[in-house]
């Protein structure tokens, strides 16, 4: 059953535009993370966050930020997508750092 | 640098062959490995962990074995079903001086033939 809650599924928008991605997780969870995963699946972590403590992967562009109101919730905002931002994005979440990951359904992005 | 390493891209095979998708990862610290699975428009799903040296983990008929002589973590299983198709990832979790990093490999696609 799912625990990872992602809206929306799908969302087309056009260069330049800025977007906005929701996650919820009812499991308890103390850490969440966003992953982006390509058009050739590659699945690469973006985010990891930890009582308020973020780490970043360091090849993330700046106009990638996430934004959490509660260690339940963690979005994630592009400021002025780009034709290479088109991917699925997912959310999950895991009891610790490192621990197992629990993955959402993901949110299909593509940018014209 | 840290890395995970799955030489195979894709794997076809016929339903109730065994089957061993590779995984090798480098690091210097003290590894803790994964293998999540993901079917068709679905997310991934962990399918068997492990930080244990020479010690077999199992899950739905699936195993695996941490050598960390050999840095590896592969996966088998000895009678792949059709339901088995789906993308495999193998995955390093590390932790260090208050640092932390997860590495995923770049997936097998696995493709059961009737």
């Amino acid at each position: 059953e799912t625990a990872v809650f992602q809206t929306p599924n799908y969302h087309v928008t056009q260069v330049g535009n800025e977007v906005s991605f929701n996650c919820k997780q009812t499991l308890g969870h103390d850490t969440m993370y966003w992953y982006k995963q390509d058009s050739k699946k590659l699945l690469k972590i973006m985010f990891s966050y930890n009582n308020k403590q973020l780490i970043v992967n360091e090849t993330v562009p700046r106009r990638f930020s996430p934004q959490s109101s509660d260690k339940a919730h963690l979005n994630l905002r592009i400021k002025s997508v780009e034709p290479e931002d088109s991917a699925v994005y997912l959310c999950a979440s895991s009891p610790d750092r490192g621990d197992t990951q629990y993955f959402g359904p993901g949110t299909r992005l593509l940018v014209l | 640098g840290d890395s995970v390493t799955q030489t195979e891209g894709l794997v076809t095979l016929t339903k109730g062959l065994p089957v061993m998708l590779n995984c090798t990862y480098q690091t210097t610290y003290s590894p803790f490995l994964f293998w999540y699975v993901q079917h068709l428009n679905e997310a991934p799903k962990l399918l068997l962990k492990s930080s244990t040296d020479n010690k077999r983990t199992e899950h739905q008929g699936f195993y695996a074995t941490l050598h960390k002589s050999s840095s590896s973590f592969h996966l088998q299983k000895s009678s792949v079903q059709l339901s088995d198709s789906a993308l495999y990832f193998c995955a390093l979790s590390l932790a260090s001086s208050g640092s932390w990093q997860l590495i995923f490999g770049s997936g097998t696609q696995l493709t059961v033939m009737p």
